[in-house]
């Protein structure tokens, strides 16, 4: 079974400092999904990659997916309170949804 | 729509009742999906719904029953559950395949006292 190890587990930055998520897989990615969850609350869509070296941005996040599509990472540019949350990524499969085992991102003021 | 509704968002229940939950989707996709997620864990996979027909049940306990009525609703029928199945309980549909897209419900908050 595909396993997916988020880095850092938590992580505290200054509001307007940048900040990266790894997501590391133990098989080939080919549909690798980016999520945000508020405490309690449902997932958030951010984005999803396919390709070996594809990137993508939406506003202030950009995530990347490496030519070996075993990692992902997941860029935030000048952090903000609103991007407080728990950011997961997911490996998808013909059949399903995994995903990695989380990041627990505080902005502080 | 591009969305998908579950209810309750809050449920509380003995342990010898029985109760459902609830999901629909009017994306017209064509795969359906139950997780749980406890406190600070990701979500797990309980069960696939593909067609309306039941492809995967990661091993749940058959105090947890799914049903897929038609192609945008899917229940999770709930009987003799204990406390440590108190939970987040996620839906979310899919066209299906790895690139199909996922869309999550903001799920349903259990409680088993």
């Amino acid at each position: 079974s595909q396993e997916l190890e988020q880095s850092p587990q938590s992580l505290i930055v200054q509001e307007g400092k940048n900040l990266t998520i790894n997501c590391t897989s133990s098989k080939t990615l080919y549909g690798l999904y980016w999520y945000k969850q508020k405490y309690g609350e449902g997932l958030i869509f951010l984005m999803m990659l396919q390709k070996g070296g594809e990137e993508k941005s939406h506003e202030k996040i950009t995530a990347k997916l490496d030519e070996k599509k075993q990692q992902s990472s997941l860029h935030i540019t000048a952090s903000q309170p609103s991007h407080a949350g728990i950011y997961l990524c997911g490996a998808a499969t013909l059949s399903k949804l995994t995903f990695g085992t989380g990041t627990r991102l505080q902005v502080t003021l | 729509d591009t969305e998908v509704t579950q209810t309750p968002k809050h449920l509380v229940m003995g342990m010898t009742n029985k109760k459902s939950l609830k999901c629909e989707q009017h994306m017209g996709h064509r795969a359906m999906y139950w997780y749980k997620q406890k406190a600070k864990k990701p979500p797990e996979l309980m069960f696939v719904y593909s067609y309306e027909k039941l492809s995967i049940n990661e091993s749940v306990p058959s105090r947890f029953s799914p049903e897929c009525p038609n192609s945008s609703l899917l229940n999770l029928h709930l009987h003799a559950l204990q406390p440590e199945d108190s939970a987040l309980y996620l839906c979310a549909s899919s066209q299906g395949g790895r690139v199909g897209g996922y869309t999550f419900g903001s799920g349903t908050r259990l409680t088993v006292v």
